[in-house]
Order: C-alpha cells, then sequence, then structure tokens
C-alpha cells in the first residue's frame, strides 16, 4: 500500500533555531501534500496545503514567512519552522493523496513531535 | 460553525463489547467523502473506514463498520467484538469535493477498551 515516510520523527531544538521535517512518498507521486498541526489533546488543524512545483496555500492565521513550505519533487514536501520559540512546540503531521489509488488515497505520515526549549 | 461534531469526548467499553462512536457532519456540497481514523499514543494516523456521499450502502471493513445516515448527516462508527489495543483517539473527517482536497477534522473521540 501507499507509504509516507515522515522525517524525523521527534526533535529537540533551542529557540531561534530553524528545523526542518521532511514528507516522502515512498511508492507513489504526490503532487498534493498536507500539513497539520495537532496540540496535546485537540484535533488536527490544517496548516497549509503543499502543491508539487508551485506555492503552497495557506490557511487562515497560518504565518507563510514562519512555516516555509517546499514541495520541489513529486515525491518530497518539506515544512521548516523558522527561528521556533516555545509556543511552536507541538505535532506536525503530513498527508498525501495518491491520485492513482482505489477510492480515498490519503497516507499520513508518521508525525513529528517539535519540542523548543 | 463546526463540520465535523463529535460529541463524545471519551468512552469506555468492555473488551469483546460493541462500541459506537458518533459522527455528525455539515456541508452543503453533494459530493463528499468521510472517514475515520485511529491515533494511537504513538501519534500516528491509521485510516479506518471510507464513505462516500453517494454509496447506498454503508461502509464495511473487518470490525468497523459505518452507520451512514445521509439525511441526518451522521456518520458513526460502530466498532464490533472491542479490543483492548483499539484504545486510542478516533477522529471523524470529511473531504468535500467542492472545497479542495483537504480533510477537516472532527475533535476525537477518546475509546479506552476495559478488560
Amino acid at each position: 500500500g501507499a507509504v509516507v515516510s515522515q522525517h524525523p520523527s521527534w526533535v529537540i531544538c533551542k529557540s531561534g533555531t530553524s528545523v526542518k521535517i521532511e514528507c516522502r512518498s515512498l511508492d507513489f507521486q504526490a503532487t498534493t501534500m498536507f500539513w497539520y498541526r495537532q496540540f496535546p489533546k485537540q484535533s488536527l488543524m490544517l496548516m497549509a496545503t503543499s502543491n508539487e512545483g508551485s506555492k503552497a496555500t495557506y490557511e487562515q492565521g497560518v504565518e507563510k514567512d514562519k512555516f516555509l513550505i517546499n514541495h520541489a519533487s513529486l515525491t518530497l514536501s518539506t515544512l521548516t519552522v523558522t527561528s521556533a520559540h516555545p509556543e511552536d512546540s507541538s505535532f506536525y503531521i503530513c498527508s498525501a493523496r495518491n491520485t492513482h489509488a482505489v477510492g480515498y488515497g490519503y497516507t499520513f505520515g508518521s508525525g513529528t513531535r517539535l519540542t523548543v526549549v | 460553525a463546526q463540520k465535523i461534531t463529535q460529541t463524545q469526548p471519551g468512552m469506555f467499553v468492555q473488551e469483546k463489547e460493541a462500541v459506537t462512536l458518533d459522527c455528525t457532519y455539515d456541508t452543503s456540497d453533494q459530493s463528499y467523502g468521510l472517514f475515520w481514523y485511529k491515533q494511537p499514543s504513538s501519534g500516528e494516523m491509521i485510516f479506518l473506514i471510507y464513505q462516500g456521499s453517494y454509496d447506498e450502502q454503508n461502509a464495511t471493513e473487518g470490525r468497523y463498520s459505518l452507520n451512514f445516515q445521509k439525511a441526518r448527516k451522521s456518520a458513526n462508527l460502530v466498532i464490533s467484538a472491542s479490543q483492548l489495543g483499539d484504545s486510542a483517539m478516533y477522529f471523524c473527517a470529511m473531504r468535500e469535493n467542492n472545497h479542495g482536497q483537504n480533510f477537516v477534522f472532527g475533535p476525537g473521540t477518546r475509546l479506552s477498551v476495559l478488560p
């Protein structure tokens, strides 16, 4: 079945540094990937839709200069949290749609737990 | 307004019993998809079951079935013969086909299976 690899699974960084999270579709091409953020005991909130070869579409309230998204190939999207602060600590998870899959075709990565100290 | 409502923040069920997790949704689209995901403490999102708005029969996947009542805009998940490993967060989600490809998730229900 379709597999989405997300790396790293967890990261601790110092306040003010930047962190890059990778989301890679391993056995299919994904023209569109999605980035979500999840606070403890809460649901997933869509941050942005990442489109291969074009600019990401950000949801209202999400700072595009802080959360840089690059979708340079059909199998890789990256989310960079720039100048991270403790309030950016959260669980980030990506999703990709395999448009050739029967029916739904959405697959999630395993998530990245970011802790900013 | 909330597009996906899950009114049960937490549910308990005895092992081997069946449990129903509620989900109601709000959309003006005629074409949409409804999904249920399981999220264990590890954080991964595990796809369970899908129901298309035009599907006339309720979806079933092993021990999971979806009680789809279109007129009431509800898509409840039924888990039969609960197992201890079913303890997790469960999210109902909707994709509105005329509003892009992204999902809207409900707030989730934490299911605890008791031995």
